[in-house]
């Protein structure tokens, strides 16, 4: 079973609106939590990553939040614009071997003029 | 400075043929990593190298499937007699040996894209 899902697995949205996708992990214990975007055909660039003692972390137009109590993770999108259409990807390393990182699906966001 | 690059970037192998994958990290990266990306599905970890040493084998799906970075710079993952299910963008990603409070970055390349037919 993957210990890390993301919701919803895709969306559409118009160009200059926001959004919030929502990661939930059961990975324990916990190390941190990143955030990555994937173009098509390109490998992930990280956008954020979060320890277990940051609420939240913002990159430009990307927040992303955590709670650690509750196990999840959103990712807000400000004011978006037609190149942040992607998959955004939710990711979560172990404390005991951080290097192995645990994926969830991603969620592809398709942004419309 | 340069990023991670795979190559071949397309490979279309017939069932049963050998192929291999070449991943060169960015310079000066001790750690390599191999993951096998399925359509639709977020990276799933295959195997970890520090330096020389594989350190981590263990999402290696079948012993038809094999890593090595003699040199400990430039890794190939090579697969043996590939099935359908082989099928996936294997993507490389390299980590610097240290990093801020511990939360050492990894970077991925663009990734290779197998096709068995």
């Amino acid at each position: 079973k993957n210990q890390v899902e993301q919701s919803p697995q895709s969306l559409i949205i118009l160009e200059g609106k926001n959004c919030t996708l929502q990661c939930n992990y059961t990975v324990s214990p916990f190390s941190n939590l990143r955030w990555y975007k994937q173009d098509t055909g390109r490998g992930p660039v990280s956008l954020t990553i979060m320890t277990f003692s940051e609420n939240t972390k913002s990159n430009g137009r990307y927040t992303a939040t955590l709670d650690a109590d509750t196990k999840q993770s959103s990712l807000h999108i400000t004011a978006s614009q037609l190149s942040d259409s992607a998959s955004y990807i939710c990711v979560v390393s172990r404390l005991s071997n951080d290097y192995k990182l645990s994926f969830g699906a991603g969620t592809t966001v398709t942004v419309r003029a | 400075g340069a990023g991670v690059s795979q190559s071949p970037r397309y490979k279309v192998a017939k069932r049963g043929q050998d192929v291999a994958l070449r991943c060169d990290p960015i310079s000066g990266h001790v750690s390599l990593f191999w993951y096998q990306q399925a359509l639709g599905q977020g990276p799933e970890f295959l195997t970890y190298f520090q330096n020389e040493a594989q350190l981590d084998k263990s999402g290696l799906p079948s012993d038809r499937f094999f890593a090595e970075r003699p040199e400990g710079s430039v890794s190939t993952l090579k697969i043996q007699r590939t099935q359908q299910e082989d099928s996936a963008v294997y993507l490389c990603a390299s980590r610097a040996l240290s990093g801020v409070g511990g939360s050492y970055e990894q970077y991925f390349g663009p990734g290779t894209r197998l096709t068995v037919t």
